[in-house]
């Protein structure tokens, strides 16, 4: 079993839906929560962080953690065609050592 | 959020030998760590550069291959040695600014193809 799941995609979504992109991670001691933007050709950009169970909404997003079923989603909403990308879901297991364990990405395109 | 620069952002490497790339932060900051991401996939850390003193590798990942220097809070390389083609990838350094935080910020990457 991966560390950190997500479903690869590609993931088709209209212009003004919402896109929803999960991912599952197998360490129940997880501690912190993190989605990625990385367009092609580019570096990752930290877009959302979460700690708590629950949802955690910045603009148009919206990360929700649920620790008992270890599982993190992110929900895009009215999707633009800026945000066609493969966004990473990233999991640190411990407080003061913040490395990450990244999942492989899902492919995002929105389709005017 | 601290400004990384990274370079450089791209090399094409003859097979056998060997390239530093470096990291520079515009700040202070108390975790610097190296990623690697291969063609199609997604990051695998290599090693935490610590400052002052040798790094911390994840397994896979030797110094000998992957050496890396942390001379200050500022400033970190990491040297890709006796390159062959499976080492082309696009390598990135991360930094987590200070204490009691926990996100991680990346520099542009450097994209390395060997030949």
């Amino acid at each position: 079993q991966k560390e950190v799941e997500q479903n690869s995609g590609p993931l088709s979504v209209p212009e003004g839906a919402i896109a929803s992109l999960n991912c599952t991670y197998s360490d129940r001691g997880s501690q912190s929560f993190f989605w990625y933007r990385q367009y092609s050709g580019k570096s990752p950009e930290l877009i959302m962080s979460i700690y708590s169970n629950g949802d955690k909404e910045d603009g148009r997003f919206t990360a929700q953690l649920n620790k008992a079923s270890q599982y993190v989603s992110l929900l895009i909403r009215d999707s633009q065609p800026s945000d066609s990308a493969t966004y990473l879901c990233a999991v640190n297991r411990n407080f003061g050592n913040e490395k990450l364990t990244f999942g492989t990405g899902t492919r995002l395109t929105i389709i005017p | 959020s601290a400004v990384i620069s990274q370079k450089p952002s791209r090399d094409i490497c003859q097979r056998g030998t060997s390239l530093t790339i470096q990291c520079q932060v515009d700040s202070q900051v108390t975790m610097m760590f190296w990623y690697r991401q291969q063609p199609g996939q997604s990051l695998t850390l290599i090693a935490t550069a610590n400052q002052g003193s040798e790094a911390t590798y994840e397994s896979g990942f030797v110094i000998d291959k992957f050496p890396i220097s942390r001379p200050n809070l500022t400033f970190s390389t990491l040297t890709v040695s006796n390159m062959s083609p499976e080492d082309s990838s696009i390598y990135l350094c991360s930094v987590v600014q200070g204490p009691g935080s926990t996100e991680a910020f990346f520099g542009q990457g450097t994209r390395l193809t060997v030949v």
